[in-house]
């Protein structure tokens, strides 16, 4: 299946802190989606992108839609102790209907 | 808003039996898939469903059958259950291209 690198891992953050993780792929995605997953609990979608080039902002994350289809990034400034999770980036392909999943980036923030 | 709703939210079977999760969505969604979750291992995609009437293999489909019972619900089987097929399992639901939406998952433990 298509795989998507996903970077970093893991993060250890400060309170205050900004956080920037990136997705890559090997193949154009037509949509590129940004989730955050507290224990427990599903997937909640925060950021969806459907142009290259595009910015998107939802309070303090931005992503962006690299400019070669092939990968996206998600920014989140001045970090919260309630930002802690695991986020996960996804890709949809030009043809057909699937999504694709990154191994996800693990948050911790010390506050 | 219920959105996606799965059930059981927890399960434990014994190797070799048999059960299904249950999965229905509010959203008028055309587009269905089911996903497991294994610690590192990201999102993988085990079924999924584009319209009413139709299902696809995704990346691990082996001991797997699923039933698109109509558009607002999509159901997996495990007709012999294996330890193996331990897992967080999510459904989730699109309008075919954009956004993915989660239920909160189903947690199943095999013996």
């Amino acid at each position: 299946g298509q795989q998507l690198n996903q970077s970093p891992q893991s993060m250890f953050i400060q309170e205050g802190e900004d956080v920037s993780m990136n997705c890559t792929s090997s193949s154009i995605f037509n949509t590129w989606l940004w989730y955050k997953q507290e224990p427990g609990e599903g997937p909640v979608l925060l950021i969806a992108l459907y142009k290259a080039g595009e910015l998107t902002s939802n309070g303090r994350l931005t992503a962006q839609f690299g400019i070669t289809r092939k990968d996206s990034f998600l920014n989140i400034s001045a970090s919260i102790p309630s930002d802690v999770g695991i986020y996960f980036c996804a890709g949809q392909p030009n043809t057909g209907n699937q999504f694709y999943f990154g191994t996800g980036t693990s948050l911790t923030v010390i506050p | 808003n219920a959105g996606v709703t799965q059930t059981p939210k927890f399960q434990v079977l014994k190797t070799g039996q048999s059960m299904t999760l249950q999965c229905a969505q509010d959203m008028n969604h055309n587009s269905m898939y089911w996903y497991r979750q294994d610690p590192g291992m990201g999102l993988r995609l085990i079924y999924y469903s584009a319209s009413e009437g139709t299902t696809d293999k995704g990346e691990v489909p082996n001991g797997y059958n699923v039933s698109r019972l109509n558009k607002r619900e999509f159901s997996l089987r495990l007709e012999s259950a294996a330890p193996s097929q331990t897992s967080v399992y999510f459904c989730a639901s699109s309008k075919n291209t954009g956004e993915l939406f989660f239920g909160e998952g189903s947690r199943l433990t095999v013996l």
